[in-house]
């Protein structure tokens, strides 16, 4: 059972636009949200979070948006860059309830075209 | 202040044999993280530790994988008898205690042959 889903294993924009892109969960106790960024032969380095209590968060070209009611976030990042291009990844926890585990999505290949 | 280290970057091992990994937490860190990514798949969780305690291996196979985090030294994740589904990149990250973002090592690459 998949309880962070991100449902495009890929996405291609080109450089100077938006890159939009997804994440959905469904355990309802999930109330912190990271993104991290992934290149290959390295670890995930993480980006931006975002606590249940609030609906938004911004550092720099990276905002995170969450929508509790539909139980989805998303990040965007504008102007994307070729530096961009990577793997991304969503995570959640339920810290209220005292759980420290990170759950993962599969991940989203990021490809900035320039 | 040095990040997470890991190592060995890579391992081999031949099927049967023990594979150990190992993680340096960043300095001042006392929780971690083990993660496992197979190939075309996400991170998954295997354990949490900190300083001398498991917190939660509900992650872990319960047959062969062990994981300490010593109070001194660094952590060890530990698989006996290595299969060839065990080939995998094994991440490690540490937060402190009263932290919210993990921070990850740059991974484990083991391959059983």
């Amino acid at each position: 059972d998949q309880q962070v889903k991100q449902n495009s294993p890929s996405l291609s924009v080109q450089e100077g636009r938006i890159s939009i892109l997804n994440c959905d969960y469904t355990n309802s106790m999930f109330d912190y949200f990271l993104w991290y960024k992934k290149y290959p032969a390295e670890g995930p380095t993480f980006l931006i979070s975002i606590s249940s209590i609030k609906d938004k968060n911004e550092d720099g070209r990276f905002t995170v948006f969450l929508n509790k009611s539909a139980k989805h976030l998303s990040l965007h990042i504008v102007p994307s860059q070729p530096g961009d291009s990577a793997v991304y990844f969503c995570a959640a926890s339920a810290r209220g309830a005292g759980s420290y585990q990170l759950t993962f999505g599969k991940g989203t290949k990021l490809s900035v075209i320039p | 202040n040095a990040g997470v280290m890991q190592n060995p970057r890579h391992l081999v091992r031949r099927r049967g044999q023990e594979a150990r990994l190992r993680c340096s937490p960043m300095k001042g860190h006392s929780h971690v993280y083990w993660y496992r990514q197979l190939p075309e798949e996400g991170l998954k969780f295997m354990v949490y530790l900190q300083k001398e305690n498991i917190i939660d291996e509900s992650g872990m196979p319960k047959e062969r994988f062990s994981a300490e985090f010593p109070k001194e030294g660094p952590s060890i994740l530990r698989i006996q008898q290595v299969v060839r589904g065990d080939s995998a990149a094994y991440f490690c990250a540490s937060l402190p205690s009263q932290g919210t973002e993990a921070f990850f090592g740059q991974g484990t690459r083991l391959t059983v042959v």
